[in-house]
């Protein structure tokens, strides 16, 4: 079935360097999201992708959507200590046993001050 | 709107009990689905309710049982907990499902002894 992967699983930097987090998908997808859950908290929503090629920046997080649309890319830059947290990127599920959205595993950011 | 609310926040019961967990969605949100969330394993789906049917199921035992009330509330049911029903189990409402962005409640926290 579909899947979707997320790379790397944990990343440790130093506050002020930069992040990025990779998703990937055995199928091309219509769209993405990406979520991001604080310690402690629950997944929120952060941004869809639904274009090829599509880029959206919100202040210093930058989002791209493949041109193939099977894979996306988070990348914070400058890290700060509020970036703690887990990031999932979401793609389309096809119901059944899938639900309505596949989450990748998420890539839990730590930031050292 | 209020947000997505979920009780009990935290539950601590032991094996072979069972537990009823409750999600109130954002008012005219009529998709919820539930999710269980583990260290390591990500945001496994767990089954979706819409319109108080369920339209999809997760790979989860029988054990695991949900249904949805008329004004879109929702309640999961687990029965002869195991101790690896420990988790975080989160709820998400949408206005009808379909890859549309979720919205997440607070997650109840059960820790099975």
């Amino acid at each position: 079935g579909q899947q979707v992967m997320q790379i790397p699983q944990y990343q440790h930097v130093q506050e002020g360097e930069d992040f990025t987090t990779y998703c990937n998908s055995s199928t091309t997808l219509s769209n993405i999201q990406w979520y991001k859950q604080r310690p402690g908290g629950h997944p929120v929503f952060l941004i869809q992708l639904v274009k090829s090629g599509e880029v959206k920046k919100q202040k210093r997080l930058t989002f791209q959507f493949g041109e193939a649309k099977k894979n996306s890319s988070l990348h914070i830059t400058a890290t700060q200590t509020t970036d703690v947290g887990t990031y999932f990127c979401a793609g389309p599920g096809y119901g059944g046993s899938q639900g309505n959205l596949i989450f990748g595993k998420g890539t839990k950011l730590s930031v050292k001050p | 709107k209020a947000g997505v609310t979920q009780t009990p926040r935290y539950l601590i019961k032991t094996r072979g009990q069972q537990v009823t967990l409750s999600c109130s969605p954002i008012s005219g949100h009529r998709s919820v689905s539930w999710y269980q969330q583990t260290p390591g394993q990500g945001l496994q789906f767990l089954f979706e309710y819409f319109s108080e049917t369920q339209r999809n199921k997760g790979n989860f035992p029988g054990r695991f049982s949900g249904r949805q009330f008329s004004n879109s509330r929702s309640e999961m049911n687990v029965s002869t907990l195991e101790l690896g029903d420990s988790a975080l189990y989160l709820c998400a409402s949408s206005l009808a499902g379909r890859q549309e962005t979720q919205y997440f409640g607070p997650g109840t926290r059960l820790l099975v002894l």
